[in-house]
């Protein structure tokens, strides 16, 4: 069966401090992988998707980062984070078929830029 | 969580308003209904969601009945970029989302 790891869970960062957030997938191959955020009270943003191996597309214009060094490996990043980058950082994937029945979600990862 | 229950998929002329309707009857008090959208090849798209209240935006408008126990996503005039996959999704602000079968809309010219 696939599952999906995030990791860490919880995350305190000051302002202008780096980030590194992980997603990896097991029991699939090739899945188009997702990073969404999801501020308290907002709905679910996505941030990039990827759909293959070093290939990532960014839907909003921010000062974070993702990079897919393994198929089944996805990492947001940020050189320097902001007091707006708190909020619950979702990684899913899908098997790339739009009819595919259910996106998958990791469990997240809250930050919260202090 | 609660579930939902929507329709498989539905058709809708362009122009025409689309009613996505669906079904929560186990929906609890602090849970909020969500719904998104996914476009092909695309990551899901917020829409709108509510608690109580019906509410508006640019995309769409979300009918809540007054028991909660379902909910009509309307989109107005439909087009035919508005082709896709709806979800409704009934979840407290801090859970992890779930994305069901959802309703294929087609929208046709």
């Amino acid at each position: 069966s696939q599952t999906i790891h995030q990791w860490p869970a919880t995350l305190v960062q000051p302002v202008g401090s780096p980030l590194s957030l992980e997603c990896t997938v097991e029991g699939t191959s090739n899945p188009n992988l997702y990073w969404y955020r999801q501020a308290a009270g907002r709905g679910l943003q996505l941030l990039f998707y990827s759909v293959g191996i070093g290939q990532i597309s960014s839907e909003v214009p921010q000062n974070l980062s993702a990079s897919r060094p393994q198929d089944r490996q996805f990492i947001l990043s940020s050189k320097k984070l902001l007091l707006s980058d708190s909020g619950f950082y979702l990684c899913a994937w899908t098997s790339g078929n739009m009819y595919q029945e259910t996106q998958y979600f990791g469990p997240g990862t809250r930050l919260l830029v202090l | 969580d609660a579930k939902t229950t929507q329709p498989t998929s539905m058709d809708c002329a362009e122009g025409r308003a689309a009613n996505l309707p669906c079904n929560h009857s186990t929906i609890s008090g602090n849970e909020y209904v969500y719904w998104y959208r996914q476009i092909h090849s695309q990551g899901p798209q917020y829409i709108i969601h509510g608690l109580k209240n019906n509410e508006t935006n640019e995309m769409a408008s979300l009918i809540i009945t007054e028991d909660r126990k379902s909910s009509t996503l309307i989109l107005p005039h439909a087009t035919l970029r508005d082709t896709a996959v709806y979800y409704c999704i009934v979840i407290r602000n801090t859970d992890k989302l779930i994305f069901g079968t959802g309703t294929r809309l087609q929208v046709f010219p």
